[in-house]
């Protein structure tokens, strides 16, 4: 079945760092791809998604690429913040309906 | 907009009671989505509605589950003779099908723990 892998936490980097959260699937069919966020104490949000191959999604200076050749959506900030600390999902949906979703990315940022 | 909302936030239970979980979706959404994430786990998808038709249920959710969408708008979750291993958060989503987009939004979700 459908399936999301992403690198292990947790990931621990300096502000103003460049960072990048890796993140293959396997799908039968064309999926959308999404990065989800989770920030402590508070639930999930979309941060950015990819409805079809070489679409590049962003949002607060995020950025992730979806490529089918290498079935991979990468996740990468050229200078993550103190704020930007959370558990990153990344996930898909074949069907428009169900997320499947990896099992996250704690980020730490040291000020 | 006030967002999805799920109550209660916390539920701690005996193994063997029932519980039940609320959530109410975003107010012009027509399908909402149950998922349950464990402990260093990414959410896993249960079930979800379209308006008040259940479409699909997960293998994970066993016959001790239960979701309803009666007039659909809020949904209920039901476990019954509860287990530690339903320990779990339990999410909610909401999503308009017909809208450009069709994000799904995350409600806070209900912490359930079984002692």
């Amino acid at each position: 079945g459908d399936s999301v892998t992403q690198m292990e936490g947790p990931v621990t980097l300096s502000e103003e760092a460049f960072l990048t959260i890796n993140c293959t699937y396997t799908a039968t069919g064309y999926p959308s791809l999404f990065w989800y966020v989770q920030y402590p104490g508070e639930g999930l949000q979309l941060l950015l998604k990819a409805t079809k191959a070489d679409d590049k999604g962003s949002n607060k200076g995020f950025e992730a690429t979806y490529r089918k050749e290498t079935t991979s959506f990468h996740l990468e900030k050229g200078s993550v913040q103190v704020s930007d600390s959370a558990v990153y999902f990344c996930a898909l949906s074949d069907s428009g309906d169900k997320i499947i979703f990896g099992k996250g990315t704690r980020l730490h940022i040291l000020p | 907009d006030t967002g999805v909302s799920q109550n209660p936030r916390h539920k701690i239970t005996k193994r063997g009671q029932n519980v039940t979980f609320r959530c109410d979706p975003i107010s012009e959404h027509n399908r909402l989505y149950w998922y349950r994430q464990t402990l260093g786990q990414g959410p896993e998808f249960l079930t979800y509605f379209q308006n008040e038709a259940q479409l699909e249920k997960s293998r994970l959710l066993s016959d001790r589950f239960s979701a309803e969408r009666p007039k659909g708008s809020f949904s209920t979750l039901e476990i019954q003779r509860t287990e530690q291993g339903d320990s779990a958060m339990y999410l909610c989503a909401s999503s308009n099908r017909d809208s450009i987009t069709d994000t799904q939004y995350f409600g806070p979700g209900t912490r359930l723990t079984v002692l």
